[in-house]
């Protein structure tokens, strides 16, 4: 059973358009949540890392919101560009191990 | 250098046959991770070391998997007698600090890319 799921799997915009993508976690004891950007045949880049005591954070046009009561978290894309187009996805850091359990991601296209 | 590097880039081998993957983390940096992603999913951890020391290796699949990092930097993924199930990239990524602490980031490498046929 997965741990982390998000979605959509994949999602297509138009460039200058927004976007959200869901992450729902089930991942105990919670350390905190972040989310990676990955190219295709790059390795993945972090983009945000929240805590459970924070609720949103920002890096550029990307924005991450956590809910840890409800186990959710949203990373919004605004006014998206071309370069936007990767696979997102999110991570939870299990405890005190630091072990990072991933996602399937989320693969966004952005056209033109 | 600036980042995590992975040799070789892309790998083809042949069923039975024994592949090394060289990972080079960023210089001074602790800890170093090795995750295995399948074709459309996420990374799922391998194994993570502090220095030399290989303090987590839960992730391997099996005893035909295999790795080290003798001397605190360069680390080397082994696979041995590969199978198909074995096609995958293979990423390393670095921490500077103890990798497990909660805001530690690590930096990812390319990944090699191993196809068994």
């Amino acid at each position: 059973k997965n741990q982390v799921e998000q979605s959509p799997q994949s999602l297509i915009i138009l460039e200058g358009k927004n976007c959200t993508l869901q992450c729902n976690y089930t991942v105990s004891p919670f350390s905190n949540l972040r989310w990676y950007k990955q190219d295709t045949g790059r390795g993945p880049v972090s983009l945000t890392i929240m805590t459970f005591s924070e609720n949103t954070k920002s890096n550029g046009r990307y924005t991450a919101t956590l809910d840890a009561d409800t186990k959710q978290s949203s990373l919004h894309i605004t006014a998206s560009q071309l370069s936007d187009s990767a696979s997102y996805i999110c991570v939870v850091s299990r405890g005190n191990t630091g072990k990072l359990i991933f996602g399937q991601g989320t693969t966004l296209q952005v056209k033109p | 250098g600036a980042g995590v590097s992975q040799s070789p880039r892309y790998k083809v081998a042949k069923r039975g046959q024994d592949v090394a993957l060289r990972c080079d983390p960023i210089s001074g940096h602790v800890s170093l991770f090795w995750y295995q992603q399948a074709l459309g999913q996420g990374p799922e951890f391998l194994t993570y070391f502090q220095n030399e020391a290989q303090l987590d290796k839960s992730g391997l699949p099996s005893d035909r998997f295999f790795a080290e990092r003798p001397e605190g930097s360069v680390s080397t993924l082994k696979i041995q007698r590969t199978q198909q199930e074995d096609s995958a990239v293979y990423l390393c990524a670095s921490s500077l600090d103890k990798g497990r602490r909660p805001r530690e980031t690590q930096y990812f490498g390319p990944g090699t890319r191993l196809l068994v046929l």
